[in-house]
């Protein structure tokens, strides 16, 4: 059964970077990262694929960086200038062939507040 | 960016009863290798999502077969056959034809 779990800064203070680890049992084609503010929709924020092709959110690119280490089974996704307007659930997942996100992670909450 | 638009927003239904929900993309979904990268998500509160149609019409692993996915170029629709308990939730449409790869707002279907 493949899994993904997210772990990194959960509370975070205005200005302050936000660090996030996926660490997933199983290659697919790369690793996605989603988030989702209290009560609304998904939203796309990065994804990075196995040959180190990496597509960010265009109204967030300048914020985000999104690497890997496959000899660990982690993809980190760095957010600065956090805001809170930034809130929410933070999810991993992946796809195991293009275009699709099979396994999810649980998601990991972050608060930014001062 | 491709806009997902969904509809119905909200979704009362009655246990045992058909359901149907459309979404509808800003540009078509079909890719240079002929496929539509469109998939269905579902949203149990306080969980994460869970795929239950990729390209369409493919049924995830373990997904029952009350539901089902149609449509092609800008109009797909989800459809399940007879809403049971465990379907209330939050449903997503996502395309990963283009990137940025976009979700619908979310339909949220809730038992009558």
């Amino acid at each position: 059964q493949i899994t993904l779990k997210e772990s990194g800064s959960t509370l975070v203070k205005p200005t302050q970077t936000l660090t996030l680890t996926c660490t997933f049992s199983t290659n697919g084609v790369g690793v996605g990262w989603i988030r989702q503010p209290p009560g609304k929709a998904l939203e796309w924020l990065a994804l990075i694929y196995w040959d180190d092709d990496k597509r960010y959110s265009p109204s967030l690119k300048s914020r985000l960086t999104i690497t890997k280490d496959t000899s660990k089974n982690q993809a980190v996704l760095t957010m600065t200038n956090m805001d809170p307007v930034d809130t929410g659930t933070y999810y991993c997942a992946q796809p195991q062939t293009p275009g699709t996100l099979d396994i999810w992670g649980q998601g990991t909450k972050v608060t930014v507040s001062s | 960016d491709i806009v997902m638009t969904q509809s119905p927003l909200s979704l009362p239904v009655t246990l045992g009863q058909p359901a149907s929900i459309s979404c509808r993309s800003s540009q078509s979904l079909v890719y240079s290798d002929g496929n539509a990268y469109l998939n269905w998500f579902h949203q149990r509160p306080g969980q994460s999502p869970r795929r239950l149609i990729y390209k369409v019409s493919n049924r995830a692993s373990g997904v029952p077969d009350r539901f089902s996915g149609s449509g092609s170029g800008t109009d797909f629709t989800l459809k399940i056959s007879r809403v049971e308990a465990e379907d209330v939730g939050i449903y997503y449409c996502m395309q990963g034809t283009h990137w940025p790869y976009t979700f619908g707002q979310g339909t949220k279907l809730e038992i009558k």
